[in-house]
């Protein structure tokens, strides 16, 4: 069975530090691994989809990298601000059974960013 | 487009009502998830449809949950009668996967349903 681990599970760092955050996922055979971010009150955002096939994905400050055969996954914040504060979910895109696919949500990092 | 769309966006209710939760999907998106975020369980996947047909409903936690997607713009569900062990935040998500060969198609959010049974 699939697991996916976020560690630390909650963060806090001062304005314009860098920071990583880490998702480990148990089984390797997945087609993709998405990065979400998550306001209080709000969905899910997606930020970062990487490929099985891939080994990185960059959007402005954010930079994701993928490790299929360890089975970890970083998200890395460049220069983080008081509106990178919420929480970050990692989410690997599993096959399973015939035609379908399922998505296992980490359980989260809960980032915040003193300004 | 205003993106996925859910309603209401917070309901309380008493054990053994019963509730009705509605999603508008992105216009397009062939996928339509029911997610359920708790803090014990975090996200789980309680059903999903492709082009209005449920395809894997093994999430849905017992027969007191059902869903339904009479066509492309509109999905409900219902928790009928509710339980307090029923409170949790409910996410509508659809996605724009066209096939099967690349499941590569990022998932689109709804704001949830905050749901209080009491």
């Amino acid at each position: 069975k699939q697991e996916v681990t976020q560690i630390p599970a909650a963060l806090s760092v001062p304005e314009g530090e860098n920071l990583v955050l880490n998702c480990s996922f148990t089984d390797s055979a997945i087609y993709n691994l998405q990065w979400f971010r998550q306001d209080p009150g709000k969905g899910l955002t997606s930020l970062l989809l990487i490929q099985s096939s891939q080994r990185e994905q960059t959007s402005g400050r954010l930079n994701a990298s993928l490790d299929k055969s360890s089975g970890r996954s970083t998200l890395y914040i460049a220069a983080s601000q008081p509106g990178d504060s919420a929480t970050y979910l990692c989410a690997v895109l599993l096959p399973y059974g015939g035609a379908t696919n399922k998505l296992i949500f980490g359980t989260g990092t809960l980032l915040a960013v003193q300004p | 487009d205003a993106g996925v769309i859910q309603s209401p966006r917070h309901e309380v209710t008493e054990m053994g009502q019963e509730v009705t939760l509605r999603c508008k999907p992105i216009s397009g998106h062939d996928y339509l998830f029911w997610y359920r975020q708790t803090m014990m369980r975090g996200l789980e996947l309680l059903i999903y449809f492709n082009n209005n047909v449920p395809i894997d409903d093994s999430g849905m936690p017992e027969d007191r949950f059902s869903a339904k997607m009479p066509n492309a713009s509109f999905s409900t569900l219902k928790i009928q009668p509710s339980e307090p062990r029923d409170s949790a935040v409910y996410f509508c998500a659809s996605s724009p996967r066209t096939g099967m060969v690349l499941p590569n198609e990022k998932l689109f959010f709804g704001s949830g349903t905050q749901l209080s049974v009491l």
